[in-house]
């Protein structure tokens, strides 16, 4: 199962709007509704951001919000703060019952 | 609230075995597939297996699959990752994670001699 597609670095100044991208196959994220977003700051945890393609937790601003079309799935983080600045994965539920993750972006906000 | 903590990470010979434990609370565990995760020094996340909700499938990562056996106690919401054979290229964080689920801080394996 090949990685998720994702951009090596994305950037924003404060107050603009960026979108992560996260390209797949009809394999995994074009097959189900099952996409996730994580946040990785450097010696830390992953946090979910977003689970189910559009979903967020409790706790997570909604600033960030997630999308989906055919077999590429979206993060778009509104409004970019400086704490927004971090390492963001996605994942995809697969047609062969795995997860497969993206090779991260490394956000940073101007 | 809904948590995952992970535990029995180590430093550990490469050919030896360890277990790692992944105890949940705050959510119905029964009604969960779970899985683990590991992510190496400075690299990204990989999936390593999965198990049903009822511990009645399981799969697992080509690089683990053989070595590595999941397994799960619904009865204390605990899933668990057994791990023989051990290599240098298993050493990492490793995390259970479920849908929707946050994190844990995940539990360290060092595979050194």
């Amino acid at each position: 199962q090949s990685a998720l597609t994702q951009p090596a670095s994305v950037s924003g100044s404060p107050g603009q709007s960026i979108t992560i991208s996260c390209t797949g196959t009809s394999s995994d994220v074009g097959s189900y509704n099952y996409v996730s977003w994580f946040q990785q700051h450097p010696g830390k945890a992953p946090k979910l951001m977003i689970y189910e393609v559009t979903n967020r937790p409790s706790g997570v601003s909604s600033r960030f919000s997630g999308s989906k079309s055919g077999n590429t799935a979206s993060l778009t983080i509104s409004g970019l703060q400086a704490e927004d600045e971090s390492d963001y994965y996605c994942s995809s539920y697969t047609t062969s019952n795995t997860l497969v993750f993206g090779g991260g972006t490394k956000l940073t906000v101007l | 609230q809904v948590q995952l903590v992970e535990s029995g990470g180590g430093v550990v010979q490469p050919g030896r075995s360890l277990r790692l434990s992944c105890a949940a609370s705050g959510f119905t565990f029964r009604s969960y597939s779970m899985h683990w995760v590991r992510q190496a020094p400075g690299k990204g996340l990989e999936w390593v297996a999965v198990i049903w909700h009822d511990g009645s499938d399981k799969y697992y990562a080509e690089s683990v699959k053989g070595r590595f056996s999941i397994s799960r106690d619904n009865s204390k919401d605990t899933v668990y990752l057994q791990m023989n054979t051990l290599r240098g290229e298993d050493t990492g964080v490793y995390y259970c994670a479920t849908t929707g689920a946050p994190w844990g801080q995940g539990t360290l394996v060092t595979v050194s001699s």
